[in-house]
């Protein structure tokens, strides 16, 4: 049984450009939630997707977006990239068993290793 | 916001029991209080969740008291392959679904 799956696994961008990351959830997950987590710091919540609508939201400006498919997979989008934006992008996927978040065990992926020049 | 406190770092041996303890205000009434391990390049793993009390599971306790304003971490015995930051995870008691990761704290077992 595959885990969290994330493509890909590094990506080197530069300024101003978009990305796409992607995220396959463990079988029978159907929560996904986008973390990212800069380098020496704890993961910090972007959003979090359950039956294809985004149903939560960290402090991130509009230029992050995601979406997520029928199959449960998701897609991260970040627009205009800037240096800031530096960082490890951790995908988890949960069952969402209750409307409380922390009552359920994340799945996290690998990640991508974002890198903007 | 919900915040969390834990140690910045923490040193052991290997054999020793650690303890670490993360400081979580706002908690939710019905939210749970999770732990996680992260290695380098990788991502969180789930260790132990646990709502009041004790829990006891193969790995590690959680050691929760009534007030649930804190928890400890308890790992027995620990080796050099527990050498990761813990993080403490509670639910934002203002917004279920924004899962606060606190500071974690850098755990190093020297031999």
């Amino acid at each position: 049984d595959a885990g969290v799956t994330q493509s890909p696994t590094h990506l080197i961008k530069t300024r101003g450009q978009q990305v796409t990351l992607r995220c396959s959830p463990k079988s029978g997950h159907d929560t996904v939630s986008w973390y990212q987590q800069a380098l020496g710091q704890g993961p910090q919540f972007i959003f979090q997707y359950y039956e294809e609508e985004e149903r939560q939201r960290g402090n991130f400006p509009d230029r992050f977006s995601g979406h997520q498919f029928p199959n449960y997979s998701s897609e991260l989008n970040v627009n205009a990239l800037l240096l800031g934006d530096s960082a490890l992008y951790l995908c988890a996927s949960s069952l969402a068993i209750s409307p409380r978040g922390t009552n359920e065990k994340l799945f996290f992926g690998s990640g991508t290793q974002l890198s903007v020049l | 916001l919900a915040k969390t406190t834990q140690p910045i770092s923490m040193d052991s041996y290997e054999g020793q029991e650690v303890n670490i303890t993360c400081s979580h205000n706002n908690i939710a009434t019905n939210d749970y209080i999770t732990w996680y391990q992260q290695f380098p390049s990788q991502g969180p793993r789930f260790i132990i969740q646990g709502y009041k009390t004790k829990v006891t599971n193969e790995v590690a306790s959680l050691f929760i008291p009534a007030d649930r304003k804190s928890s400890t971490l308890s790992l027995p015995r620990v080796s050099l392959s527990d050498t990761a930051v813990y993080y403490c995870l509670v639910g934002d008691g203002d917004s279920s679904y924004k899962l606060i990761f606190g500071s974690g704290t850098r755990l190093l077992v020297r031999p």
